[in-house]
């Protein structure tokens, strides 16, 4: 069975400074999604970026960026100029794209990030 | 364009009752995912549906059900209730379950069980 990992339950980063949140992941599959999901105080859960296993670029979506290393299963996410909106709990979590999987996805515990003005 | 609705946002229910809660994915989204989110526990997949089947299944016990309607809403509910039901129901929708596009979730139902 899969797994996700989110080492750091918590972080704090300054106001327009740079912050890297970890993941790992277990997998003896080939094939695979990673997402990082945001969920502010309104609990909704927001999709932040999306990496393909298949792709060795990384991901980024403006501010923020993932350092995807595949032989190590990990899936960092860098948010550069952080802004006191991004304080939020983020999500990482897998998805399996083998054929006949159940292709929910599986979450980290995620790691509360505090911005600080 | 709405998003994907929930209600309700919160219930509060006693130990042994039931309770339905629904989810409205958005328009043209075909497929509609449900989680559970306790602190314990974290994000918990309980099911998924497609075009009114059920595609998948989390491991929850058969309390645990859920039905989708020819119109895509679906709602999820839960059985003679206990007090480790007490959590956050997150509902997903996606355009196809298909494992290349990622889900947008509702705001969830906080359901207390007292």
């Amino acid at each position: 069975a899969q797994t996700v990992t989110q080492s750091q339950p918590e972080m704090s980063v300054q106001e327009a400074e740079t912050v890297t949140l970890s993941c790992t992941y277990d997998t003896s599959e080939s094939d695979y999604y990673l997402f990082w999901y945001k969920q502010p105080p309104s609990r909704q859960m927001i999709l932040v970026i999306r990496q393909e296993a298949y792709k060795q670029q990384n991901a980024t979506e403006n501010r923020f960026s993932v350092n995807f290393q595949k032989a190590a299963k990990s899936f960092s996410l860098k948010i550069s100029d952080s802004q006191l909106g991004d304080a939020a709990m983020y999500f990482c979590a897998y998805r399996s794209a083998a054929p006949g999987s159940q292709g929910n996805l599986i979450f980290g515990k995620g790691t509360k990030l505090s911005v600080k003005p | 364009k709405a998003g994907v609705t929930q209600t309700p946002r919160y219930l509060i229910k006693t130990r042994g009752q039931q309770v339905t809660l629904s989810c409205s994915p958005i328009s043209g989204h075909r497929s509609v995912s449900w989680y559970q989110q306790t602190p314990g526990q974290g994000l918990q997949f309980l099911f998924e549906y497609f075009s009114e089947t059920q595609r998948n299944k989390g491991n929850f016990p058969g309390r645990f059900s859920g039905r989708q309607f020819s119109n895509s809403r679906s709602e999820m509910n839960v059985s003679t209730l206990e007090l480790g039901d007490s959590a956050l129901y997150l509902c997903a929708s996606s355009l196809l379950p298909l494992r290349v596009y990622g889900y947008t979730f509702g705001s969830g139902t906080r359901l207390t069980v007292v």
